[in-house]
C-alpha cells in the first residue's frame, strides 16, 4: 500500500488559515488522495478527496502538486472546532478500505 | 441528512462472553466497513462488505465474524472476548467500493471488557 507522511502536530490561531501538508512520493496513477479528520471521542469524518486537480468544498480545499507526490489540505479560517487529528490517506490498489497512519494533530488557539 | 447508525453506543462485557455490534448504513449505501480503534491508537480496518458479500478482510481475529444483511445493515459478532478487545468499533458506509467515493463513519460502539 502506498504510504503517506504527515507532521505529527501543528498549531494554528483561530480564524487564520491552516495548511496541512502530506507527502506521498510512491503514489500510483490510480490512487485517490483522501483526507479525514477525527475529533476527540468521535468517529472519523470525511473532509475532502481528489485525484489530480485541486478541489474545494464547504469544509476545505485540497491542493495537489503537479507530480502528485504531495498535497496540502487548506482550512481557510480555523475555528476551535477544527482541532482534530487529520489523516491523509491514499485509496487505490486492490483494497477499498482506509489505511490510517499517524495523522497530524491540529491544535487551534483562541 | 441521515448518517450511519451504530448500536449500542456503549457495551460492557466480561472475558469469554460474546457481543454483537450493529451498523445501519446511510440509505442507498451498499458497502460497509468495520474498523477497530484501541486506546491511543489509529483506526485499523477489520472487514468490509459490498452488496452483502465480504469484499476485503483486514486484521480481524478468527473469534470475530460479520455479515451484511438483505437490508444492507451489518453485524459484527465477537466471541470469547478478551481484555485486548476493549476498543472503539466504527462502522463506515459508502456508495460502491469506488475509490473516489468517501466513507461516512458512525459514532462508534465503545466496548469495554472487564
Amino acid at each position: 500500500d502506498a504510504k503517506t507522511t504527515q507532521p505529527n502536530s501543528m498549531e494554528s490561531n483561530e480564524e487564520e488559515p491552516v495548511h496541512l501538508p502530506c507527502n506521498h512520493s510512491t503514489i500510483s496513477g490510480t490512487d485517490y488522495i483522501h483526507w479525514y479528520r477525527q475529533l476527540p471521542s468521535q468517529g472519523p469524518e470525511y473532509v475532502i478527496h481528489g485525484l489530480t486537480s485541486n478541489v474545494n468544498n464547504r469544509m476545505a480545499s485540497l491542493a495537489i502538486a503537479e507530480d502528485r507526490k504531495s498535497s496540502t489540505l487548506i482550512l481557510h479560517r480555523a475555528t476551535l472546532r477544527d482541532a482534530a487529528v487529520y489523516y491523509c490517506i491514499l485509496r487505490g490498489g486492490s483494497q477499498g478500505n482506509l489505511i490510517f497512519g499517524k495523522g497530524t494533530k491540529l491544535s487551534v488557539k483562541p | 441528512a441521515a448518517g450511519v447508525i451504530q448500536s449500542p453506543r456503549h457495551l460492557i462485557k466480561e472475558k469469554r462472553e460474546t457481543a454483537t455490534l450493529k451498523c445501519y448504513p446511510i440509505p442507498r449505501h451498499d458497502t460497509v466497513y468495520w474498523y477497530q480503534q484501541g486506546p491511543g491508537q489509529d483506526p485499523q480496518f477489520l472487514i468490509s462488505f459490498y452488496e452483502k458479500m465480504q469484499s476485503d478482510k483486514g486484521s480481524i481475529p478468527d473469534r470475530f465474524s460479520a455479515q451484511q444483511f438483505s437490508d444492507y445493515h451489518s453485524e459484527l459478532n465477537m466471541s470469547s472476548l478478551e481484555l485486548g478487545d476493549s476498543a472503539l468499533y466504527f462502522c463506515a458506509s459508502s456508495f460502491s467500493q469506488n475509490y473516489g467515493q468517501p466513507q461516512h463513519f458512525g459514532d462508534g460502539t465503545r466496548l469495554s471488557i472487564l
